[in-house]
Order: C-alpha cells, then sequence, then structure tokens
C-alpha cells in the first residue's frame, strides 16, 4: 500500500527556519516524482513544487522559487520542504503528494500545519 | 500560466440530486492532464478523475467527468451524504501545474 507520512505540526515566529518532511512506503521512492502544495486557512490548492528523487530533479511554481527548496533522502525514502526564514503568510498546511510522469496526484500524505506568528 | 476557473463556487443540493461542476481553462488543455480531486472537512485532497473522464481506483460510478479544450465538466449523478465537501480541478499539463479555486457542495 502506498503511503506518505508527513510530520507534525509546527508553530515558529517569523524569521525562523523550518524543515518538514513526508516519509514514503510501498513503493519505489525512486521512480515517482513527488509534489508539494500549499493551502492557506480556507483556501484553495496551490502548487509549491515538485522533486524527482532519482536524481534530485527539482522544479518550483514561480510564486514559489527562492521562497522555498525542496530536497530528497532517497536513503530514508523521504522529501522535504524547507524555509530559510518563515513569514507570517507561510501560516498554512502544506501537503506533499505522489505524482506519477504525466498522471495527477494519486496518494496524499495526511498534511502538516504550519504557523508562524510572533 | 493556466488559469483554472470553477463555478459556481457554492451548490446548494440536496441528497439524490445532480450536481454539476465547471471547470474553465484560460487556454486550451490536453483533456489528459485535466484531473478532479475531492477535498472533505479536515481531510487531505483525494483523486476522483483523471485525464478528464477516467475514475480514480474505488471511486463510485456516480461520478464522471468530461470536456475537452478549456471546458471540463464533474457529474455527481445522485448525491450521497458523504458526498458534500469541496471540489477541485487540477491541469498539469502545462507548468506551473494550477488548481482551480474550487466548489463547495453543501447541503441544502
Amino acid at each position: 500500500e502506498v503511503q506518505l507520512v508527513q510530520s507534525g505540526p509546527e508553530v515558529k515566529k517569523p524569521g525562523e527556519s523550518l524543515k518538514i518532511s513526508c516519509k514514503a512506503s510501498g513503493y519505489d521512492f525512486s521512480k515517482f516524482w513527488i509534489a508539494w502544495v500549499r493551502q492557506m486557512p480556507e483556501k484553495g490548492l496551490e502548487w509549491v513544487g515538485v522533486i524527482y528523487p532519482g536524481d534530485s530533479d527539482a522544479r518550483y511554481s514561480p510564486s514559489f522559487q527562492g521562497q522555498v527548496s525542496i530536497s530528497v533522502d532517497t536513503s530514508l525514502t523521504t522529501a522535504s520542504l524547507q524555509w530559510i526564514s518563515l513569514k507570517a503568510s507561510d501560516t498554512a498546511i502544506y501537503y506533499c503528494a505522489r505524482h506519477p510522469y504525466g498522471r495527477p496526484y494519486d496518494s496524499w500524505g495526511q498534511g502538516t500545519l504550519v504557523t508562524v506568528s510572533s | 500560466e493556466v488559469v483554472l476557473t470553477q463555478s459556481p463556487g457554492t451548490l446548494s443540493l440536496s441528497p439524490g440530486e445532480r450536481a454539476t461542476l465547471s471547470c474553465r481553462a484560460s487556454q486550451s488543455v490536453n483533456s489528459l492532464y485535466i484531473a478532479w480531486y475531492q477535498q472533505r472537512p479536515g481531510q487531505a485532497p483525494r483523486l476522483l478523475i483523471y485525464g478528464s473522464s477516467n475514475r480514480a481506483t474505488g471511486i463510485p460510478d456516480r461520478f464522471s467527468g468530461s470536456g475537452s479544450g478549456t471546458d471540463f465538466t464533474l457529474s455527481i449523478s445522485r448525491l450521497e451524504p458523504e458526498d458534500f465537501a469541496v471540489y477541485f480541478c487540477q491541469q498539469f499539463g502545462s507548468s506551473p501545474w494550477t488548481f482551480g479555486q474550487g466548489t463547495k457542495v453543501d447541503i441544502k
């Protein structure tokens, strides 16, 4: 069974750094893209970016380019989303999802709530 | 960037009624790269329809999708209580992949 299990909720102050994770199991991790999606409170879904674990090729939405960094650790079958300096506007739920090439997101993590507040 | 506009914003219906949701793209999208997701309160989205009209594994046949070019539709033939949720369309044919803003189907 394909499973994506995300790290727990985080409460941070503006300017702090953060890395959240998405642990994959039940399939060959290196062969499927992993996407990150943001959902701000009471809002819709926004595509943050994707990474291919096979070669760590990462691509970002222009809206998020330079604001976040996506990485993988294939030995841990884990993808990560990282911020160097959080803003209050980063407050949201962040989902990871498996993205077969040319296909939609067929499995989703449970989401990680990130709260940034002074 | 392909902008997806969903309508209506909210659809108020009763159980047993038919729901028709629209997703319009700002430019033509290959229907292979259109998907629909359902999101229930407090849950992650789940895939319903891909390739514009194919149901994902385990999705009941009361859900159907159609469309081509710039106009796509999700239909729910007879609403069950668990279908009252928010529905998002997505295109993944042109980077950046984008989502519509969502249609909420709530109980009338």
